[in-house]
């Protein structure tokens, strides 16, 4: 199998501050993790995919500024919502890639993601 | 420009009911046609994977199918616990998934 992992579940802040949240690939190392935001009854939004050592490739319209990801090790991701506001409000998902067994074929896992609540 | 387009955008089934969810693409040099099961507040569950035309991949009740313009979800005889959002996604180049808007799928009891 392949699990990923998000922390926290949910999170609720006030207006003006910062929420990190944590992803990370349990059973696998994962060559490249992506984060997304989705809001209720849409798909899934690209927000930026992210190398393990190497900065973040952002989506246009996405602020790097204010959505920092440090990608730190092949299992580990973090995505840093700075100066939080209400219209970031949403549920933020992380995927994290696995290679398959005959290379090239590479497939997304995702994990369980993180509702963000700005107040 | 890619595009991966999911229909119907919802779909009410009795329980026993079995019928088909759509996702047809367009992209220049598919790598991989991928489905995804999401539950509400959760994030999506990998189903399948297609990688060429004719393929056919099953898992319980579901049997997912790949032409060169689009792909099938089939549902044979759906319980209520596969209602879902079912998504659809394709990948044409490496680290970079178009990702349809996915079917609300209700199977009534």
């Amino acid at each position: 199998g392949a699990v990923v992992s998000q922390h926290p579940s949910w999170v609720i802040c006030k207006s003006g501050t910062s929420v990190k949240i944590e992803c990370r690939s349990l059973d696998f190392q994962a060559t490249t993790m992506f984060w997304y935001r989705q809001f209720p009854k849409q798909s899934l939004m690209l927000m930026a995919t992210s190398n393990e050592g190497s900065k973040a490739t952002y989506e246009q319209g996405v602020e790097k500024d204010k959505f920092l990801i440090n990608h730190a090790s092949l299992t580990l991701s973090t995505l840093t919502v700075t100066s939080a506001h209400p219209e970031d409000s949403s549920f933020y998902i992380c995927s994290a890639t696995k290679l398959g067994l005959a290379g090239g074929q590479e497939t997304q896992y995702f994990g369980p993601g993180t509702r963000l609540l700005v107040l | 420009e890619d595009q991966v387009t999911q229909s119907p955008e919802a779909l009410r089934l009795q329980e026993g009911e079995s019928s088909s969810l759509n996702c047809s693409y367009t992209v220049s040099g598919l790598r991989g046609l991928f489905w995804y099961r999401q539950d509400p507040g959760k994030g999506p569950e990998f189903l399948f994977t297609l990688y060429s035309a004719g393929e056919e991949k099953e898992k319980e009740r579901l049997k997912a199918t790949l032409t060169k313009k689009e792909s099938f979800l089939h549902i044979t005889a759906p319980k209520p616990e596969d209602s879902a959002t079912y998504l659809c996604a394709v990948q044409a180049r490496m680290n970079d998934m178009r990702f349809g808007a996915g079917t609300r799928l209700t199977v009534k009891p």
